[in-house]
């Protein structure tokens, strides 16, 4: 069963550091969304992305935040400059289409800011 | 966004069924039902999702109120995998719409 992969499974940074998380979607879904889950809590969302542009963004999503496709494969997110509150559990997943169809999670990059 | 509202948590017996509940009063004629699930340390994971006729899979059953104000998510057979955090989602039928989460239904399943 095909499946979104994420990479990597845990990753400790420093505050203030940049952070890529990468996430590699399933061949043939055309949207793609990044979340995020602090623990303990719920999902949140973070940006949804379709033909190389942000279709919708949360208010988390600022200015530190960005995402890219920088080929086929690949959807990434970047963080600029971590803080400590950044800490949480990033899921990455995709959809075939808009229409009519679920959503495939990744198993989630464990993000920690120290 | 149309807003559900779910229950914070319920119990089960193994291989009993199980109803979980969720109302949608503000539900909009374009709105899907999707229910998701989040087993212990794993990403979300897509259970089932309908319009308005009630739908079968081989995880679930959903059953949709006459008038799509509410929903219940059906396990016809609680098993002890199925202990997890559930999600009833409106999603619009529209591009870029993303699925929003609120605090789900914790299942806890007893042997």
């Amino acid at each position: 069963e095909p499946e979104v992969t994420q990479t990597p499974s845990h990753q400790v940074t420093q505050m203030g550091q940049e952070v890529i998380l990468r996430c590699v979607p399933i061949s043939n879904h055309l949207y793609f969304y990044w979340y995020r889950q602090i623990l303990g809590q719920k999902v949140e969302f973070l940006v949804s992305f379709y033909n190389n542009e942000i279709s919708e963004k949360s208010e988390i999503f600022d200015d530190q935040f960005s995402v890219e496709r920088p080929d086929g494969s690949n959807f990434t997110l970047k963080i600029r400059s971590t803080k400590l509150e950044d800490s949480a559990m990033y899921f990455c997943a995709s959809r075939r289409t808009f229409m009519n169809t679920e959503a495939f999670f990744g198993q989630g990059t464990r993000l920690t800011v120290v | 966004d149309a807003k559900t509202t779910q229950p914070n948590s319920m119990e089960s017996n193994e291989e009993e069924p199980v109803h979980l509940p969720c109302n949608h009063s503000t539900i909009s004629g374009t709105d899907y039902i999707h229910w998701y699930r989040q087993l212990p340390s794993q990403g979300p994971e897509y259970v089932i999702h309908g319009l308005t006729s009630n739908v079968n899979n081989r995880m679930a059953s959903l059953a949709i109120a006459e008038d799509r104000k509410s929903s219940t998510l059906i396990l016809h057979r609680a098993t002890l995998r199925d202990a997890a955090v559930y999600y009833c989602i409106l999603m619009a039928n529209q591009a870029g719409t993303a699925l929003i989460f609120g605090k789900g239904t914790t299942l806890s399943v007893s042997s």
